[in-house]
């Protein structure tokens, strides 16, 4: 019964491959988010999306493209991989108020070399 | 830009010593939230703080949120080893919806 799950949990790829993670909820929640984690842990909003409305869109070069299919999902598409994209990415998702707490995926741990 | 430091980064403590976080916003924040990452693993919420000055505990945990509600701390009583990880504190600012975490600060408890 896993809430917010990931794939892939690792992702290794070569510098200028396209590749993409998905995201999907079972929590019924509206609002769902996009996060990176550098190697010093500190967590950067990236994109959220309500209702597949995308409402914030952080300075994220535009390789980086988010998709809503459906409020229960949010993949993330990046173009031309740097180095630099390496990083753990996670989903989250909330209910509708900002004030609600926030549940995190497990994960993707992303390897660009 | 709205930013949230945390200190301290890192801290070793011995099974049984207390140890605190402390949470310093550029802005008045709408409210605090408290994360806790443990290795290898993803964020789970532990607590939200709303009021001014508010306090609240949870078994060994208390968390605080200022008077000025630009600031926050989180205080373990008699640490152990299960509570290795990073804590992470979240606000929101005023007239916003995005949640603003904070820089974290590592734990590493030795038994």
């Amino acid at each position: 019964d896993t809430a917010v799950s990931q794939t892939p949990k690792y992702l290794v790829t070569q510098m200028g491959n396209d590749k993409s993670i998905k995201c999907e909820q079972n929590l019924g929640h509206d609002t769902m988010y996009w996060y990176k984690q550098d190697s010093k842990k500190f967590l950067k909003i990236m994109f959220s999306y309500n209702n597949k409305e995308l409402i914030i869109n952080e300075t994220v070069p535009n390789r980086f493209s988010p998709k809503s299919p459906d409020k229960a999902h949010l993949n993330l598409h990046i173009n031309s991989l740097e180095l630099g994209d390496s990083a753990v990415y996670f989903c989250a998702s909330r209910l509708a108020s900002p004030y609600n707490e926030q549940f995190f995926g497990p994960g993707t741990r992303l390897t660009v070399l | 830009g709205q930013q949230v430091m945390q200190i301290p980064q890192y801290q070793h403590v011995q099974e049984g010593e207390d140890f605190t976080t402390y949470c310093n916003s550029s802005t008045t924040l709408s409210n605090i939230q408290w994360y806790k990452q443990r290795p290898g693993g993803h964020p789970v919420f532990l607590i939200q703080l709303v009021k001014s000055g508010e306090v609240k505990k949870q078994k060994r945990l208390t968390f605080q949120f200022g008077e000025a509600k630009k600031n926050s701390s989180l205080h373990i009583t008699a640490t152990q080893t299960t509570d290795v990880g990073t804590y992470f504190c979240a606000g929101l600012g005023d007239n916003t919806d995005k949640l603003i975490f904070g820089t974290g600060t590592r734990l590493q408890v030795f038994p």
